[in-house]
């Protein structure tokens, strides 16, 4: 069935600093992917999305590019603040899911120290 | 103002005793769901339902009921709590379609003793 990896479970990082957070998938066509966050006692909400191949996702300074070729959608910003500390998800969706489901990540913890 | 709200926020139930979470959405969409939410598993789908009167097993349903009366809620029940249920429950609502955004409540923890 169609899964998505992310391999870091907590990322610690001082203000401006660069962040990557890996996010790998299985899924068959062209599912569309998704990054969502959560901040702290709220529930997950929409960062970006994108459904082809090299399109790039962005919002709030984040950015992602889907890569058919090695199956990721890495999340990236380039100096991150104290704000942006939260837990990011990334999710897919295939073409005719049943339900529409999303199938997430395990997510990854971001802390950033000012 | 809020689309997705979640009641109670916080609850403690007994072990065997009966849970219902309740989750309202102002969005008119068709599409809601059930998901618990534990560290190193992610957000998992329990029920979802494609409009009132229906409801569907997601991937992790036993031991959850869920009921939808009408397009707006959507109910979790618990008929047998257990301390395994302990965790964070999130409703959403989304349209149909492979881009389409899911709009996620609040939350409700609940623990289980």
């Amino acid at each position: 069935g169609d899964s998505v990896t992310q391999t870091e479970g907590q990322v610690a990082l001082s203000e401006e600093d660069f962040l990557t957070i890996h996010c790998n998938y299985s899924a068959s066509g062209y599912p569309t992917l998704f990054w969502y966050v959560q901040y702290p006692g709220e529930g997950p909400q929409l960062l970006f999305r994108a459904s082809r191949d090299k399109e790039k996702g962005s919002s709030r300074g984040f950015e992602a590019t889907y890569d058919k070729g090695t199956t990721s959608f890495h999340l990236r910003k380039a100096s991150v603040q104290e704000s942006d500390s939260a837990v990011y998800y990334c999710a897919l969706r295939s073409y005719g899911s049943s339900g529409n489901k999303l199938i997430f990540g395990i997510g990854t913890l971001l802390s950033v120290k000012p | 103002e809020a689309a997705v709200t979640q009641s109670p926020r916080n609850k403690v139930a007994v072990t065997g005793g009966k849970v219902t979470l309740s989750c309202n959405q102002t969005n008119n969409h068709n599409n809601m769901y059930w998901y618990r939410q534990d560290t190193g598993h992610g957000l998992r789908l329990i029920h979802y339902s494609y409009g009132a009167g229906s409801t569907e097993k997601g991937d992790i349903p036993d031991g959850y009921k869920a009921s939808r009366p009408s397009q707006e809620n959507f109910s979790l029940i618990l008929e047998l709590a257990t301390p395994s249920q302990t965790s964070v429950y999130f409703c959403a609502s989304g349209d149909a379609g492979q881009y389409a955004e899911q709009f996620f409540g609040p939350g409700t923890r609940l623990t289980v003793l």
